[in-house]
């Protein structure tokens, strides 16, 4: 049982746009930043989204992320067959440590 | 080029011990804060601990008084020392650099993982 909360799918076709939705309590996303992060199948996780909505470089623009209140949200526009993967929400607890969603797979139709 | 190389894992009894290890290179663990993540088969991440420049360390409810987490200065390198493992802990366990802070104070506190490792497999098993 994730503390965050997310749906564990999600799809689209190519060019479409989606978002994944991430829901927290006051101790999390409520009081501290949101990241993202994006699993291709097989591989390490990598950084998607910081701090809300920054990109680290090298993340394209498609790529975007909001906050409200204690929700959050990815939203990835002209969806491509390369962004089939696992994507995780995550935010620093006010107990003390870090909490994920439980994950949503995203599968480009 | 800033890396993380995880190594240590294995097949291990339950109740028996192992240590992972987190070496870096392109830039120092002892001026950054280092996290560990996990990933049982076929789950999601699992924050685990975090070490932080000034040697606080932090921890899951799921592994505290169980797992320690160290660092190495002179070799660059943060270690997971794991002990009293359980099937539970049957994971992929990633190192990640690991920044974290206020953006104001009082105020939100980011904590976001921007380097992560190929990560080591702990299977926990008679």
């Amino acid at each position: 049982q994730s503390v965050l909360t997310q749906p564990p799918s999600a799809s689209g076709t190519p060019g479409q746009r989606v978002t994944i939705s991430c829901s927290g309590s006051s101790s999390n996303i409520g009081s501290n930043t949101v990241n993202w992060y994006q699993q291709l199948p097989g591989t390490a996780p990598k950084l998607l989204i910081y701090s809300y909505n920054q990109r680290p470089s090298g993340v394209p623009d498609r790529f975007s992320g909001s906050k409200s209140g204690t929700s959050a949200s990815l939203a990835i526009s002209g969806l491509q067959s390369e962004d089939e993967a696992d994507y995780y929400c995550a935010a620093w607890d006010d107990s003390l440590n870090e909490v994920f969603g439980g994950g949503t797979k995203l599968t480009v139709l | 080029e800033v890396q993380l190389v995880e190594s240590g894992g294995g097949l291990v009894q339950p109740g028996g011990s192992l240590r992972l290890s987190c070496a870096a290179s392109g830039f120092t663990v002892s001026s950054n804060y280092i996290s560990w993540v996990r990933q049982a088969p076929g789950k999601g991440l699992e924050w685990v601990s975090v070490i932080y420049s000034g040697d606080s360390t932090y921890y899951a409810e799921s592994v505290k008084g169980r797992f320690t987490i160290s660092r190495d200065n002179s070799k660059n390198t943060v270690y997971l020392q794991m002990n009293t493992l359980r099937a539970e802990d049957t994971a992929v366990y990633y190192c990640a650099r690991t920044l974290a802070g206020h953006i104001t104070v009082p105020g939100p506190y980011y904590y976001y993982m921007d380097v992560w490792g190929k990560g080591t497999t702990v299977t926990v098993s008679s």
